[in-house]
C-alpha cells in the first residue's frame, strides 16, 4: 500500500536550518510529482513547494521562496525539504503529499505529517 | 493568487444529517478543485478531485459539484466518523492554495 513517512522535524532556533525528509513506499516513486504541504497548530492548510516526477520543475509558495528548497532521490524512495534561514513564523506540522496520475487527479495519498518548532 | 473562500466556517449537524459545505474560488479553475477531510491530530484525507470525482476508497455519501467559481461538498447522511474539518483547495495554477475550512460538528 501506498505510504508515506515524514522525518527530520524538531526543535530549532530561528535563522538556523533543518532538513525534513519523506520516505515513500508501495508505489513508483520516479513516476509521481510530490509536494509539501504545512500547517500551523490549530489553523489551516498551506501549501509550500512542489517536484515534479522527474525533478525538472519545482514550485514554491512565496512565503519560503529563496529560504527552502525541495529535492528528491529517487534512488532512496525520497523527497526532502531543505529548510534555511528559519522563521518562527515557519513553525507547523509539514506534510508530503503525492500528486495522482493523471495530476488532474489532485493531491491522493499524504503521509501523518512532521512538527517543525522555530523558537528561541 | 487565487483566493479560496469556503462557507460556513463550521456548522452543527446531526447524525442522519445531509451537508453541505461551498467554496467560491476568486477565478475560474477549470474545475481543478479537490476536497479533503482532517481530523483532529491526523493527516488530511482526499476525498474529491476535478471538482466531482471521489477519490478511490472513498465511500458515495460524499458528492461534489459545482463549476467555474462555485463548488459544493455534499455529505448525504451524516455519520459520527464524519465529524471533522474540510478543506477545499485549488490545483489550478500555482500558489495552490486552501480554503479556510469548515468544521463540522455534532449538534
Amino acid at each position: 500500500q501506498v505510504q508515506l513517512v515524514e522525518s527530520g522535524g524538531g526543535a530549532v532556533q530561528p535563522g538556523r536550518s533543518l532538513r525534513l525528509s519523506c520516505a515513500a513506499s508501495g508505489f513508483t516513486f520516479r513516476s509521481y510529482g510530490i509536494h509539501w504541504v504545512r500547517q500551523v497548530p490549530g489553523k489551516g492548510l498551506e501549501w509550500v513547494a512542489y517536484i515534479w516526477y522527474d525533478g525538472s520543475k519545482k514550485y514554491y509558495a512565496d512565503s519560503v521562496k529563496g529560504r527552502f528548497t525541495i529535492s528528491r532521490d529517487d534512488s532512496k524512495n525520497s523527497l526532502y525539504l531543505q529548510m534555511n534561514s528559519l522563521r518562527v513564523e515557519d513553525t507547523a506540522v509539514y506534510f508530503c503529499a503525492r500528486e495522482g496520475v493523471p495530476a488532474a487527479k489532485g493531491f491522493d495519498y499524504w503521509g501523518q505529517g512532521t512538527l517543525v518548532t522555530v523558537s528561541s | 493568487d487565487i483566493q479560496m473562500t469556503q462557507s460556513p466556517s463550521s456548522l452543527s449537524a446531526s447524525v442522519g444529517d445531509r451537508v453541505t459545505i461551498t467554496c467560491r474560488a476568486s477565478q475560474g479553475i477549470n474545475n481543478y478543485l479537490a476536497w479533503f477531510q482532517q481530523k483532529p491530530g491526523k493527516a488530511p484525507k482526499s476525498l474529491i478531485y476535478a471538482a466531482s470525482s471521489l477519490q478511490s476508497g472513498v465511500p458515495s455519501k460524499f458528492s461534489g459539484s459545482g463549476s467555474g467559481t462555485d463548488f459544493t461538498l455534499t455529505i448525504s447522511s451524516l455519520q459520527p466518523e464524519d465529524f471533522a474539518t474540510y478543506y477545499c483547495q485549488q490545483y489550478n495554477s500555482y500558489p495552490l492554495t486552501f480554503g479556510g475550512g469548515t468544521k463540522v460538528e455534532i449538534k
